[in-house]
């Protein structure tokens, strides 16, 4: 069975500060997701990670994929407020139509 | 190009009575799943519709069910309603059958349920 954990759950950062989220998940997995979640709104996807030693930037955040230790991260450098939300990792495997979710990590950057 | 879409937004019930909820795909995708994110219980997969077939569901009671049309928009119905069902349902929908592949899954904006 394909379970996904993330750590950790709540991040309170500084402003200008770098942290990373990390994801790890259980078995085999073919894709690995991420995505943002604003209070009381819809997951906006943010990356799509294929295939071991994937690499992806979009502005402060950038996301990687280790397949052998099954784990991927999610880096944030420089945090700005406009970064906090919550931030979930999901896994996929062959298609099966269900995605697994992590809890989610709850980022809130302060000035 | 419309995203996916979804109705209502809000959604007031009293506990017994059904619920329905609807989903549009993005153009061309014909798989359409349901999530429910309820507080303290995270993501967690309903169904999976594609074709016009229940392919996959996740683990909730039969009173959760839907189906799907020919021009793949979906709708989950909730028997029965019992409060632990107030919770934001998510369609999503994707390009590749079963998987977001390399395009990964998009997220409608949801419809918050609340069961009183």
């Amino acid at each position: 069975e394909l379970k996904v954990e993330q750590n950790p759950l709540f991040l309170s950062m500084q402003e200008g500060k770098n942290y990373t989220i990390y994801c790890n998940y259980s078995t085999t997995s073919d894709r690995l997701y991420w995505y943002r979640q604003d209070p009381g709104k819809s997951l906006e996807s943010l990356f799509v990670l294929l295939s071991n030693g994937a690499v992806k930037q979009e502005g402060r955040l950038m996301a990687s994929l280790d397949t052998k230790a099954r784990l991927s991260t999610l880096h944030i450098t420089a945090a700005v407020h406009d970064l906090s939300a919550t931030y979930f990792c999901a896994a996929d495997r062959g298609s099966q139509g269900n995605l697994i979710f992590g809890k989610g990590t709850k980022l809130s950057v302060k000035p | 190009e419309a995203g996916v879409t979804q109705s209502p937004t809000h959604l007031i019930k009293t506990r017994g009575q059904q619920a329905t909820l609807r989903c549009s795909p993005i153009s061309g995708h014909t798989s359409v799943y349901w999530y429910q994110q309820a507080l303290g219980l995270g993501l967690q997969f309903l169904l999976w519709y594609d074709e016009g077939e229940e392919r996959n569901r996740g683990n909730f009671p039969p009173r959760f069910s839907g189906r799907q049309f020919p021009n793949y928009s979906s709708e989950l119905n909730v028997n029965a309603l019992e409060l632990e069902d107030s919770a934001l349902y998510l369609c999503a929908s994707s390009l590749y059958r079963g998987t977001g592949g390399g395009y990964g899954y998009t997220f409608g904006s949801g419809t918050r349920l609340t069961v009183v």
